[in-house]
């Protein structure tokens, strides 16, 4: 089985402190995905990778960035924390697949940011 | 990038048939249509994946019509335990391209 494993479950944070949170994948998987969960908007894409030192922009990365040295290990990171940057943050990553895709994600970071 | 559209919320009884209907007028030809469950405090769980007509595993049942414009997820003789939110995702997998996640729809199973 994939596991996708997220450095802490909750977090809180004061403003303006700079945050990681840190996401590792076990099936060498390629790609890697970084989104916000709020309620009543769904789940956002922050930022994604499909190799080692690659990233693109996903629908929301103001306020974020990402880093990928190893193939299992993907960052999100938060240059200066704001408090609409309270969320639930999910990685999740997939293989290489065609024209489908299947993700498997983490258990989730509760950032509190106050 | 095809926009999904899914029903809020729905409410069913243990033992029953549950259908959730996801439009997506965008669809590519080349999308896949994907399923995912999520409980509360834990991330999406993948459910099952289709292209067209029928497909079927051991949780649930996915229809697509020849026009792929919708498609409805199907769960035989829910339980408590399926009371989740439903999400439907449409879109290409190759090289990570972006995903779409909508709002999903609450599914409450009541004994």
């Amino acid at each position: 089985d994939v596991k996708v494993t997220q450095s802490s479950r909750y977090l809180v944070k004061r403003t303006g402190e700079k945050v990681f949170l840190e996401c590792v994948q076990d099936m060498d998987h390629e790609n890697m995905f970084w989104y916000r969960q709020d309620p009543g908007l769904g789940l956002r894409l922050i930022y994604f990778s499909y190799d080692v030192k690659m990233k693109e922009k996903g629908d929301i990365p103001e306020g974020y960035s990402v880093s990928r040295e190893k193939k299992e290990r993907f960052s999100l990171i938060l240059e200066s924390a704001s408090t609409n940057q309270t969320s639930m943050y999910l990685c999740a990553s997939s293989p290489p697949t065609g024209n489908s895709y299947e993700q498997y994600f983490g258990p989730g970071t509760r950032l509190t940011v106050t | 990038l095809a926009k999904t559209t899914q029903p809020i919320s729905m409410d069913s009884y243990e033992g029953q048939e549950v259908n959730i209907t996801c439009s997506h007028n965008n669809i590519a030809t080349n999308d896949y249509i994907t399923w995912y469950q999520q409980f509360p405090s834990q991330g999406p769980r993948f459910i099952i994946q289709g292209y067209k007509t029928k497909v079927t595993n051991e949780v649930a049942s996915l229809f697509i019509p020849a026009d792929r414009k919708s498609s409805t997820l199907s769960l035989p003789r829910v339980s408590l335990s399926d009371t989740a939110v439903y999400y439907c995702l449409v879109g290409l997998g190759n090289q990570g391209g972006k995903l779409i996640f909508g709002q999903g729809t609450e599914l409450s199973v009541k004994p």
